[in-house]
């Protein structure tokens, strides 16, 4: 049974850079099946897709981000991690990350969660 | 882009049955996926490709897609599915969520 579990700061200055990681056990990062994902709920609201990266490196990221986001991964570590730049009080949230399965990429769906970080963004 | 839209809230009784729709622009011709986020604690998968149910998903938990309508029922609700429920689809390689609807039981 696959395993992911979040890391990073609790706490970021506004303008500066979000950082999480991601560390997948019981699974791996090389899967073609999969695309390993970011998704964020603000508090009281709804689920938010930041982006996903295939372990080749290849990654879609949310329009609704104006570029300011990056994934990447280390399959040597079977971890991927969240950059998000110029960071604001907005992007407060629990960030999870998630394995979306892709065995048919149009009927894609999400099979496993991790459990959630909550990051604060304020000086 | 393409956007996904759920009814904020639904209400029903304990043992009756409950109907969460999602709906998209021509939904019936993608494939549906539902997650269940109960307080405090990370999504869980319910449904996927529009019916199919995760090994330990109860029979009384279904899915349906057609039109412009999804639809996620669970029948003889319990105390334990009161919970926000979120719709997803795949679009042209980005992930679309529905804004989630809240599931009261009383």
């Amino acid at each position: 049974q696959v395993q992911l579990q979040e890391s990073g700061p609790g706490l970021v200055k506004p303008s500066q850079t979000l950082s999480l990681t991601c560390t997948v056990s019981g699974g791996s990062l090389t899967s073609a099946e999969h695309y390993w994902t970011w998704v964020r709920q603000p508090p009281g609201k709804g689920l938010e897709w930041i982006g996903y990266i295939y372990y080749t490196g290849s990654t879609y990221y949310s329009p609704s981000l104006n570029g300011r986001v990056a994934i990447s991964v280390d399959t040597s570590k079977n971890q991927f991690s969240l950059n998000l730049t110029s960071a604001t009080a907005a992007d407060t949230a629990v960030y999870y990350c998630a394995r979306l399965n892709v065995v048919v990429a149009a009927a894609s769906y999400f099979d496993s969660w991790g459990q959630g970080a909550l990051v604060t963004v304020s000086s | 882009s393409y956007v996904l839209t759920q009814t904020p809230s639904v209400s029903v009784s304990p043992g009756q049955t409950a109907s969460i729709t999602c709906f998209g622009d021509n939904l019936g011709e993608k494939y549906v996926s539902w997650s269940k986020q109960a307080p405090g604690q990370s999504p869980v998968l319910v449904i996927y490709e529009d019916a199919k149910r995760p090994s330990g998903i109860p029979e009384r938990i279904s899915g349906s897609n057609s039109g412009n309508t999804a639809t996620l029922t669970i029948s003889g609700a319990q105390a334990l599915d009161e919970a926000d429920y979120y719709c997803q689809v795949w679009d042209s390689s980005y992930v679309i969520f529905g804004g989630g609807t809240k599931l009261t039981v009383l």
